[in-house]
């Protein structure tokens, strides 16, 4: 069964002070790893896919990797609109849908 | 439309009563997806439709659930008998990706606002 773990749960930082989120996961055969950010009583916005180990995408101040058993999502001198959840999610070879992790709720105080 | 539109925005019913949530995915997005999301946790998936054929339901909970997307477009969900433990917010989501690998820069899921339902 696919799994995926989300750390830390919760993670406040001062502002410009740079951090990882990380998303473990466990599937058959990963055809694609999502990153999700997800604003209190909003519906989940789509940031990033990635598809391979060593693949690296960035927009703005994230930057999120890849390992065969891992994802990072890294904030670069954040800002406190940068404040929201963010949810990993993997897409395994022998289903269409997405499993989701618990997501991190990040806080970026000025 | 422009996004993926749910309603109603929120639903208080009373226990043992039906209710039905209703989808409408953005223009030409083959897939459509229905998720269940408790507060502090990420979306846990329920079902999803090709076009008006429903591919995989096994995450709706039990046979009180159901859904339904009769013309490709447009998708309602129905909680029969409801419960408390029904409780939760519950979101649609769609993609043009049909099949995976292909569109792969549109691959990700456009998410609607989701309906809040409160059963008491």
């Amino acid at each position: 069964e696919d799994q995926v773990t989300q750390s830390p749960e919760a993670l406040r930082l001062q502002e410009g002070e740079s951090s990882s989120l990380n998303c473990s996961y466990t599937v058959s055969g990963l055809r694609g790893l999502f990153w999700y950010r997800q604003d209190p009583g909003k519906g989940p916005e789509f940031l990033f896919t990635l598809y391979s180990a060593g693949e690296e995408k960035e927009k703005e101040r994230l930057k999120a990797t890849l390992t065969k058993k891992e994802s990072f999502l890294h904030i670069t001198a954040p800002k406190p609109e940068d404040s929201a959840t963010y949810l990993c999610a993997v897409h395994d070879q022998g289903a269409q849908k997405l499993v989701f992790g618990q997501g991190t709720r990040l806080t970026i105080n000025p | 439309g422009a996004g993926v539109s749910q309603s109603p925005r929120y639903k208080v019913t009373k226990r043992g009563q039906d209710v039905a949530l209703r989808c409408d995915p953005i223009s030409g997005h083959v897939s459509l997806y229905w998720y269940r999301q408790a507060l502090g946790q990420g979306p846990e998936f329920l079902t999803y439709f090709n076009y008006e054929a429903q591919q995989d339901k096994s995450g709706l909970p039990n046979d009180r659930f159901s859904a339904e997307r009769p013309e490709g477009s447009i998708s309602t969900l129905t909680i029969q008998r409801t419960e408390q433990r029904d409780s939760a917010m519950y979101r649609c989501a769609s993609s043009l990706a049909l099949r995976p690998g292909t569109q792969k820069e549109n691959y990700g899921y456009t998410f609607g606002s989701g309906t809040r339902l409160t059963v008491v």
